[in-house]
């Protein structure tokens, strides 16, 4: 029973350059989280998704970021024109939803920006 | 959801239990208290929650008080491998899913 799977573990971008990060929820889950974790800071919500659907994004930055979760396949966290300020750690989580909502977290997508 | 504070940092000798706690003295009826941690570079790790009464799993226990203004987590027998960032997290329970909010945490460190 495979866990939360984000890819790539690593990815390195240069200024300008387009930054996607993907989400796989664990069997079972429909509901997905994107967090966002700054160097030496601690853990921020971006945004809340369900199948197709955004529920909460109000921790998403105004501009350049964006959050899909699809019928079929991966959620995606794309963010266009990447800066130094990107840099960090990005993780997902995902839940079923249900009354018991414990989110269970990816090991992370660590973005650095050149 | 309520705010939480935590101690930032806290020692604790391998083999000896661990007592982490938590203040949340503007908890609603509601809402329940959640444990994760972070293992350094990690992604976060569900430990524990409970309501109003204390809660024991294979990781931990959670101790909360009768008013429900503070807990405590414990770790019965620390490890090195327990060394990490605890967050204490109080929220509603619902149907509707929702964010975790994350206060700085408490940072652990065991020692051999």
């Amino acid at each position: 029973n495979a866990g939360v799977m984000q890819n790539p573990r690593h990815l390195v971008r240069r200024r300008g350059q387009e930054a996607r990060l993907r989400c796989s929820p664990m069997k079972g889950h429909s509901h997905v989280y994107w967090y966002r974790q700054l160097p030496e800071e601690g853990l921020k919500f971006m945004v809340y998704l369900q199948k197709e659907n955004i529920i909460d994004e109000s921790g998403m930055p105004k501009e350049r970021f964006s959050a899909e979760f699809p019928k079929e396949g991966p959620s995606i966290l794309r963010i266009q024109q990447v800066v130094r300020g990107d840099s960090a750690a990005y993780f997902c989580a995902s839940s079923t939803g249900t009354f018991k909502n414990i989110q269970y977290f990816g090991a992370g997508t660590r973005l650095s920006v050149l | 959801d309520a705010k939480t504070t935590q101690p930032p940092s806290m020692d604790c000798a391998e083999g000896r239990a661990a007592n982490l706690p938590c203040n949340h003295s503007t908890i609603s009826g509601n809402e329940y208290v959640y444990w994760y941690r972070q293992i350094h570079s990690q992604g976060p790790q569900y430990i524990i929650h409970g309501l109003k009464n204390n809660e024991t799993n294979e990781m931990a226990s959670l101790i909360i008080t009768e008013d429900r203004k503070s807990s405590t987590l414990i770790l019965p027998h620390a490890t090195l491998r327990d060394t990490a960032v605890y967050y204490c997290i109080v929220r509603v329970e619902d149907n509707q899913g929702g964010k975790l909010i994350f206060g700085q945490g408490t940072e652990l460190s065991v020692k051999p």
